[in-house]
């Protein structure tokens, strides 16, 4: 089993629409989470850190359910600018290692 | 957010030649710095780990003298590709961190292709 699982799309959707992704990790003693988004042939870029609470970033929200092991990434009115691959990321260990999901492509359609 | 640059931002090299990749935090002092390598349709995997001043610590796999890393200053870590081969072609990122508590900032990272 991959330590952080994400279904690899791609989700095609049109302008406008609300896409959800989902992933879960593996290890339990995971202490930080994120998601960040990589364009094609480019670094990725940290869209928003992961609380148990809850955080919302204007069209993003994210969740975390630590006893479900389970993230999320709701996008409201997707804009085309919003096509890209979206990168679970679960934050492990002392030194905070960083483990990658596969990523989730979307694309947005006009 | 903090500035990550990485130099050059693509290579190509013959088979047998070493690479040197150079990442530097342009305002920050990054105590730690990592190295990943992301081959096409894959996630990033984390190749190492470097602290300014230590030697770097490496992942399973990953052999360490085939990728030196060198983190000499609170600024710069470089990775070398010693006697590159076409299966190193691939895209490195570097990223560093503050401390531990910090976020990681990626470097625009470096695609290499030997030939």
């Amino acid at each position: 089993r991959k330590e952080v699982e994400q279904d690899p799309g791609p989700f095609n959707v049109p302008e406008g629409a609300t896409v959800a992704f989902n992933c879960t990790y593996s290890n339990s003693a995971s202490q930080s989470f994120f998601w960040y988004r990589q364009d094609c042939r480019k670094e990725p870029k940290l869209l928003m850190s992961v609380y148990s609470s809850g955080n919302e970033d204007g069209r993003f929200t994210a969740q975390l359910n630590r006893a479900s092991q389970y993230i999320s990434l709701l996008i409201r009115d997707s804009k085309l600018s919003d096509s890209a691959t979206y990168l679970c990321v679960v934050g492990v260990g002392n030194n905070r290692k960083l483990i990658w999901g596969l990523g989730t492509s979307l694309a947005v359609n006009p | 957010g903090a500035v990550v640059s990485q130099h050059p931002s693509r290579v190509i090299c013959k088979s047998g030649t070493s690479v040197k990749i150079e990442c530097r935090s342009l305002d920050f002092q990054a105590t730690t710095m990592f190295w990943y390598r992301q081959f096409p349709k894959q996630s990033l995997m984390l190749m190492a780990t470097s602290n300014e001043g230590s030697k770097a610590t490496y992942e399973q796999g990953v052999e360490k003298d085939k990728f030196l890393i060198n983190h000499a200053s609170l600024t710069l870590s470089t990775l070398t590709v010693t006697s590159a081969h076409p299966e190193d072609s691939s895209f490195y990122i570097c990223s560093a961190r503050k401390d531990v508590q910090e976020t990681q900032y990626f470097g625009p990272g470096t695609r290499l292709l030997v030939l």
